[in-house]
């Protein structure tokens, strides 16, 4: 299986930065996504590290390290709607394709 | 909005009946994911379709059917409903694979079915 590891629940407050980690059992695929899911709504896309190092998207960054099997979201200057689930996604591979797993998730509580 | 519709959004069934659940994928991808996602839990991986074949399948049973039509708009198919089976249905339409495109890994999500069995 996946493996995927991240925290079940964090909370932060208004306007500061939070790391959501994820470790995961790595596959042949070199790349990672996160997704974000607001309650009673679709995840949605948010970022995709294909390499290793940081992406950063503003608010929103990513990291990812493919030989350690580990990635982390960082999220900036949180606000109140970034209260949210989020999904870490390695793709696995099964049946000669790859397929888009997902985490748990990490829920995420901004307070004021 | 994704482009992404399903149907029904809310249906309520007893042990043992089959339902279908519908998607309609965005204009322009060739292929539909549909995963499961059981209550606090992350979506678990059904199967996918890409041009009307099955292109791999999660650890679900034989119970659990899909169809994909020319259009591109898929149906799932569940035989003999089990209690377990009450979840929030996703469909996921994409440009194609992941191992011909890895930024096809952009889902774009419907809004969801959600399956009550009684």
């Amino acid at each position: 299986g996946q493996n995927i590891d991240q925290p079940t629940e964090m909370t932060a407050t208004e306007g500061a930065i939070v790391q959501i980690n994820c470790t995961y059992q790595t596959s042949g695929f070199n790349g990672l996504f996160w997704y974000q899911q607001h309650a009673g709504e679709a995840p949605t896309f948010l970022s995709y590290n294909v390499l290793d190092g940081l992406e950063d998207k503003g608010r929103f960054s990513s990291f990812l390290s493919r030989s350690k099997g580990y990635s982390y979201l960082l999220l900036k200057e949180l606000q109140m709607k970034d209260s949210a689930s989020y999904l870490c996604a390695p793709p696995h591979s099964g049946a000669g394709s790859y397929q888009l797993t997902f985490g748990k998730g990490t829920k995420l509580s901004v307070i004021p | 909005e994704t482009g992404v519709t399903q149907s029904p959004t809310h249906l309520i069934k007893t042990r043992g009946q089959q339902v279908t659940l519908r998607c309609s994928s965005q204009s322009g991808h060739n292929t539909v994911s549909w995963y499961q996602q059981a209550l606090g839990q992350g979506p678990q991986f059904i199967f996918q379709y890409y041009r009307e074949e099955e292109n791999g399948r999660g650890n679900f049973p034989p119970r659990f059917s899909g169809l994909q039509f020319p259009n591109y708009s898929s149906e799932l198919n569940v035989n003999a409903l089990e209690l377990d089976d009450s979840a929030l249905y996703l469909c996921a339409s994409s440009s194609g694979p992941l191992i011909r495109d890895p930024w096809s890994g952009e889902l774009f999500f419907g809004e969801g079915s959600r399956l009550t069995v009684l």
